[in-house]
């Protein structure tokens, strides 16, 4: 059974950096058939898509978001991982990493972390 | 950019039949996926591709979607569905995923 474990630090200080990483486990992240995606939701709000990763390096990003993430991928580790530079209190959030089913038309999430919240203050 | 608009509660008694809309430009030309999302919990897809159900999703799921509108269609709601349902696509004009807003699903 696939399973995603997301972790890193669940405070950061403003104009900060937050840093987190997905381990995958009971499956490779290298497999040819999926990628791999952040996806955020603020308290008591709704869901919000990050980026997603292919294990060989391509990426798409949020556009309201590109010019500040970067989303990276360590198949020796079978992780992947997400920087969000330059935050503030509105990147107060739960974090999940999940696996994403794409093709060249579709994308949805079949395999989810259990989410870590992340909280921007001083 | 795509928008995709939910209703921001639907309420239902037990035993009936609860309907999820998701509205959006076309979007019976995009494929539309589901995900529902208990207090606490990561979502869970619970229907993808429009109408198709994971291994696990009882058979009171379905999904359809044509013109403007999909929808999310719950038979013989019980206490336990009650939670937030998300729709997605992927706009593939942008390279872009969308979430729509949420919709909170009461059990009377």
């Amino acid at each position: 059974q696939l399973q995603l474990q997301e972790s890193g630090p669940g405070l950061v200080k403003p104009s900060e950096t937050l840093s987190l990483t997905c381990t995958v486990s009971g499956g490779s992240i290298s497999s040819g058939s999926y990628f791999w995606g952040w996806i955020r939701q603020p308290p008591g709000k709704g869901l919000e898509w990050i980026g997603t990763i292919y294990y060989g390096g391509s990426t798409y990003y949020n556009p309201s978001l590109k010019s500040r993430v970067t989303i990276s991928v360590d198949t020796s580790k079978n992780q992947f991982s997400l920087k969000l530079s330059s935050v503030t209190a509105a990147d107060t959030a739960v974090y999940y990493c999940a696996r994403d089913q794409r093709d060249g038309f579709n994308s949805l999430f079949d395999y989810w972390g259990q989410g870590t919240l992340v909280t921007v203050s001083s | 950019s795509y928008v995709l608009t939910q209703p921001p509660s639907v309420s239902v008694a037990p035993g009936k039949t609860a309907r999820i809309t998701c509205g959006g430009n076309n979007i019976g030309s995009k494929s539309v996926h589901w995900y529902q999302q208990k207090p606490g919990q990561a979502p869970v897809l619970v229907i993808y591709y429009d109408s198709d159900r994971p291994s696990g999703i009882p058979e009171r799921f379905s999904g359809s979607n044509s013109g403007n509108t999909a929808t999310l269609t719950i038979t013989r709601v019980e206490a336990g569905d009650e939670a937030d349902y998300y729709c997605q696509v992927w706009d593939s004009s942008s390279d872009h995923l969308v979430f729509g807003g949420g919709t909170k699903l009461t059990v009377l």
